[in-house]
């Protein structure tokens, strides 16, 4: 199974800072990761696929890069409605399972 | 309107088991592929099962060592998992998940709100 493994767990950071998250994967994905939101009390919702595609309506203030095992996702400038916990997931080739890196919680300091 | 309602969740006893069933609309069911993935209270997400469009194709992760079965009506735009030898690691909210295409080695897209399966004596 490919092990995603995120870091920090949690971090706090001003409203306007720049913010950065790391994925890793235990073996080369080529760019077949996704970036999650879950804000507080809500459902994930898909922020960035292949890497660095942004979804319609997503903020430009969000961006993803990496190839390979390793992935960033920045929040240019962080905003009151941005806490919230942040999953990457794999998706390389199949039938070997999906899976998640284990959250990244973002707080306003 | 783009839903995904799912049910079957409740209180069981450990080796116990269950169906979850999802009622997907708003969209072609049987040309998505669709997965299951749970999030037990205050922890992160686990994907669970996968199926691609036409029940062909699943996928499981390994933890559930051959416990759960997942299944798909798309004459009924259902999705399925019959979860069996049920133990309280499986406590959690189950989340009926579409993904973007065909196959189920995807991303998600849309999410159901879950159903909460908790198994305890």
């Amino acid at each position: 199974d490919i092990q995603m493994t995120q870091s920090p767990s949690s971090l706090s950071a001003s409203v306007g800072d720049r913010v950065t998250i790391t994925c890793r994967a235990s073996q080369g994905i080529m760019n077949f990761l996704a970036w999650y939101q879950q804000k507080p009390g809500n459902l994930p919702s898909l922020l960035i696929y292949a890497a660095s595609t942004l979804r319609s309506g997503v903020p430009s203030r969000f961006s993803g890069s990496g190839f390979g095992t390793d992935f960033t996702l920045t929040i240019s400038s962080l905003q009151p409605e941005d806490v919230a916990t942040y999953y990457c997931q794999q998706y390389y080739t199949g039938p070997r399972p999906l899976s998640f890196g284990g959250g990244t919680k973002v707080e306003i300091k | 309107e783009v839903q995904l309602v799912e049910s079957g969740g409740g209180v069981v006893r450990p080796g116990g088991s269950l169906r979850l069933s999802c009622a997907a609309s708003g969209f072609t069911f049987d040309r998505t592929a669709m997965s299951w993935v749970r999030q037990a209270p205050g922890k992160g997400l686990e994907w669970v099962s996968g199926i691609n469009w036409n029940g062909v194709s699943t996928g499981y992760a390994d933890s559930l060592k051959g416990r759960f079965i997942i299944s798909r009506d798309n004459a009924k735009n259902s999705l399925y998992l019959q979860m069996n030898s049920l133990t309280v690691e499986d406590t959690a909210s189950y989340h009926c998940v579409r993904h973007d295409g065909p196959d189920w080695v995807w991303y998600f897209d849309l999410w159901g709100r879950g159903t909460l399966v908790t198994v305890s004596s």
